[in-house]
């Protein structure tokens, strides 16, 4: 059963860089067959993709509204990826979540989600 | 900017049919899109309960199906029940590894 774990500070000053990790156990975060991604929520209202990365290729794909703050990578030799979103500001308060996406057989969905963790950006 | 709609909520009765639509605010939803609906609720991360418009995840019951109904994607909850009362979500894939979520519907069961 594959399990995904956020970790990271709970709290970021504005205007500095929000760095959160996601532990990947039960498969391997270098398997040819899925993606790994990061989704947010701000408190109160819906879900919102930050981006995506497939380690086979090293592509990563952002949704472009964030595109120029953020940053996705990965390390294989920990299981682990993670996400770095820069110049913070209030409105990028939310639970973050890390995902695996699974293309295969044109299914195009998350299918495993980490449990979230909140980060709150204030001074 | 790709913006996917939903209806904001929906009430239904225990056992009672609700069908909820997933649109794009320019243009229409195909199995292009590759439709993926969640089940959320409050302090929870999404289940997944509908892939790929129509298939459903493992372990959903069979009252959840989806569809393609004109020119959106639907989720029909059918014979609804009380713990149905949550928030769903839906998510299109608009290509180049870019997937975008619906502004989600709040589903009451009373």
């Amino acid at each position: 059963q594959v399990q995904l774990q956020e970790s990271g500070p709970g709290l970021v000053k504005p205007s500095e860089t929000l760095s959160l990790t996601c532990t990947v156990s039960g498969g391997s975060i270098s398997s040819p067959s899925y993606y790994w991604g990061w989704i947010r929520q701000p408190p109160g209202k819906g879900l919102e993709w930050i981006g995506s990365l497939y380690y086979n290729s090293g592509s990563t794909y952002y949704n472009p509204s964030l595109k120029s703050r953020v940053t996705i990578s990965v390390d294989t030799s920990k299981n682990q990826f993670s996400l770095k979103l820069s110049s913070v500001t209030a409105i990028d308060t939310a639970v973050y979540l890390c995902a695996r996406w699974d293309p295969r057989g044109g299914s195009y969905y998350f299918d495993y989600w980490g449990q979230g963790t909140l980060v709150t950006v204030s001074s | 900017q790709t913006v996917v709609t939903q209806e904001p909520s929906f009430s239904v009765s225990p056992g009672g049919t609700v069908t909820l639509t997933c649109g794009l605010k320019s243009g229409s939803v195909s199995t292009s899109h590759y439709p993926t609906w969640y089940q959320q609720t409050p302090g929870q991360a999404p289940r997944t309960l509908i892939y790929s418009t129509n298939t459903r995840s493992s372990g959903v019951p069979d009252r959840f199906s989806g569809s393609i109904l004109g020119n959106q994607a639907a989720l029909t909850i059918t014979g609804a029940q009380a713990d149905d009362e949550s928030d769903y979500y839906c998510v299109l894939y608009v290509g180049s590894g870019i997937s975008v979520f619906g502004t989600g519907t709040k589903v009451t069961v009373l």
